[in-house]
């Protein structure tokens, strides 16, 4: 099934205490992107990547890293999580970055709701 | 001012009604997608369109580029429906995928 697989589903954990959220895709999509969602807020993008070894920062980047080494793979790595990060945040994959084609739509994980304490 | 606005905020119609959901928008796009979040659920894309009218099922999206304007309408609406809708963008520029939401528009449709 074509999907994209984000993990952990939940998390709480402590301030400082370095966490990675990972996602996965099996479609062969170029294009891979985290957002996080929050009340009244809505969702904003806070990386993207284009390709292997490509990315580029989103509109909240601050406190975040990702990295591309694999096309299937975008983790999100908090390296010193801070209670404003807690939030609800979901990965999202597409096949062409890019391009205006029809098939450039994307696919969302089922998202990883991180508490920060 | 947001640069992607959504109307209404919240909707609430009856089974069967013909639903429209609009999105105006103030940067230049190569693309908008409208995405469906049900309560407690993930995201699905409904659709991802630069032009014209695109269809599927009940659901119905328009775009005018010049107007910087969008609609989503879905016809013979029902219970199952019922959800957030979420318009985004994608501008224009050195970064076509980078992404701009609206703060979606809760949709309840009652039976």
């Amino acid at each position: 099934e074509a999907q994209v697989t984000q993990n952990p589903r939940y998390l709480i954990t402590v301030t400082g205490k370095k966490l990675t959220v990972t996602c996965s895709q099996n479609m062969n999509h170029e294009y891979m992107s985290w957002y996080r969602q929050d009340p009244g807020l809505g969702l904003r993008q806070i990386y993207y990547s284009m390709n292997v070894e490509v990315t580029d920062k989103g509109d909240v980047p601050e406190g975040y890293k990702v990295s591309r080494k694999e096309k299937r793979n975008f983790p999100l790595i908090l390296e010193s999580p801070s209670p404003n990060q807690t939030s609800l945040y979901f990965c999202a994959s597409s096949l062409w970055a890019g391009t205006l084609s029809g098939a450039n739509v994307l696919t969302f994980g089922a998202g990883s709701r991180l508490t920060v304490l | 001012k947001n640069e992607v606005e959504q109307s209404p905020q919240n909707l609430t119609a009856q089974e069967g009604e013909f639903i429209t959901i609009n999105c105006s928008y103030s940067v230049g796009i190569s693309a908008l997608h409208w995405l469906q979040q049900h309560p407690g659920g993930g995201i699905v894309s409904l659709f991802m369109l630069s032009s014209g009218k695109k269809k599927h099922g009940r659901l119905i999206a328009t775009i005018n580029i010049q107007e910087k304007h969008s609609s989503l309408h879905i016809t013979a609406s029902h219970p199952r429906d019922s959800a957030v809708y979420i318009c985004a963008v994608s501008s224009l520029g050195g970064a076509t995928n980078k992404l701009i939401f609206g703060t979606g528009t809760l949709l309840a449709v009652q039976p």
